[in-house]
This record gives C-alpha cells, structure tokens and sequence, in this order.
C-alpha cells in the first residue's frame, strides 16, 4: 500500500491565483481530513469527509474548498490564493470504528502564496 | 471546546538523558489523547495514544505517557533519549464521537534537540 499520497510537494502561487491540492489513499478508509500547519503552530483542521459525497467544515474553512467522488480522493480547492494561505498542508485518512479511528497521514504539501 | 498546551517549543537534552514533553489539555467531555511525531520534511506519525483502561501507555521508539486526569496533562517521556530522536512531537486531544470523524485538535508542538 502507498497510504496517502499528496501532490504536489511544494508549489509558489502569485496571489489571486487557484490551484488544487490533490489527496489519495488506496487503505479504502471512509474518513478524509485536510490540516494547515502554520510555522510554529500545530495542525488545524480545514475540511472533513466521513465518505463520498459527504463533506463538512474543520476550523479554518474560509478560503477553501472540498469534494469528495470517491473513496479514494479528497482533492483540496484554492480558488482565490492569498498570503495568508502559506503553510504546509497535510491530508490524513482513517477507518470507520465505533470507539476510535487512527488517522493516518500523508507526507504534506508545501504551499507559497506571494 | 477542546484545546491543547505544549509547554515549551523548543526542548534539547543529551543523548542517554531523560526525555520529558508536556502536555495539558481542556476538554469537556473525557478526551482520547495522541501523540504524534514529525521528522523533517515528513508527515505526522502516530506515537501513542490513550483512549480508555490503563493510564500508562506506551508507544513506539521507547516513548510512553501518562493521562492524568486530575491534573489534565498527557505528558511524554522516554528515559534514555538517542539521536534519532530528534523531531517536532505533537500532543493532540479529540473527543469520543462514537462511529463519527475524529477530529484532531493539535498543540503549537515541541521540537526536540538532542545534544551529542
């Protein structure tokens, strides 16, 4: 398995500009999420998917968006970039279960927006 | 609302001394706890995690924690540290959504130098 994989590695945006981040995960795991990592801060969750079709808002939403066709992508959308928006992005997948789910995360997405 | 403090962002210790990163949370529910780890240019990588039963976990590499009820706290520790380990560690808490996505609440993270 390549567990989740995420293109492209880093990329530069002039601002205004779009782009998509692209998330895949060949686990079939239901559970999709995407993460900013800001320079010396932790994680924050932007955008969450429990299965195709079905998306809903993390905590820092505004900016972006999702969509979910399948099982196995969960595509990230820039439509308007702005320097705010430069950070490291990681997408992670996980296994539906009653009690607990490990998320499992791919290797990240660097993002420059100037 | 749930949310994590790391404190200190930066730790460095010797090689074969004591490894110590804390970690308090606040949550209103009864929390699972995670510790993740990050080497340069990576991913994040589950530690360990505490989600019912014993207090004491242990994890990968060595590392264990304790969840500490009273005192809200999830520190990390190994008792002799190597070389690599050296990364960013992350603690995080999320709530217990019975069957529904697990999300992840993330500390700023503390980075762990260890000194030859």
């Amino acid at each position: 398995n390549a567990g989740v994989t995420q293109t492209p590695k880093f990329r530069i945006l002039k601002i205004g500009q779009s782009m998509t981040l692209q998330c895949t995960q060949d686990m079939n795991h239901n559970y999709m999420y995407w993460y900013r990592q800001d320079p010396g801060m932790g994680l924050k969750l932007i955008y969450y998917s429990v299965g195709a079709g079905i998306t809903d808002k993390g905590e820092v939403p505004n900016g972006y968006n999702v969509s979910r066709s399948t099982t196995e992508d969960f595509p990230l959308r820039l439509e308007l970039a702005a320097p705010s928006q430069t950070s490291v992005y990681f997408c992670a997948s996980s296994y539906r279960t009653v009690w607990y789910n490990e998320q499992f995360f791919g290797p990240g997405t660097r993002l420059t927006v100037l | 609302a749930q949310s994590v403090t790391q404190l200190g962002s930066h730790v460095s210790v010797s090689e074969g001394a004591l490894v110590l990163l804390r970690c308090n949370y606040s949550s209103s529910v009864p929390p699972y706890l995670f510790w993740y780890v990050q080497y340069p240019n990576q991913g994040l990588q589950l530690l360990l995690k505490y989600t019912t039963g014993a207090t004491l976990v242990k994890g990968i590499n060595g590392f264990e924690a304790e969840f500490k009820k009273s005192e809200t706290s999830f520190h990390l520790t190994k008792p002799s540290a190597h070389m690599s380990d050296a990364a960013e560690y992350f603690c995080a808490v999320s709530g217990r959504e019975l069957g529904g996505a697990q999300k992840l609440v993330f500390g700023q993270g503390t980075r762990l130098t260890i000194n030859p």
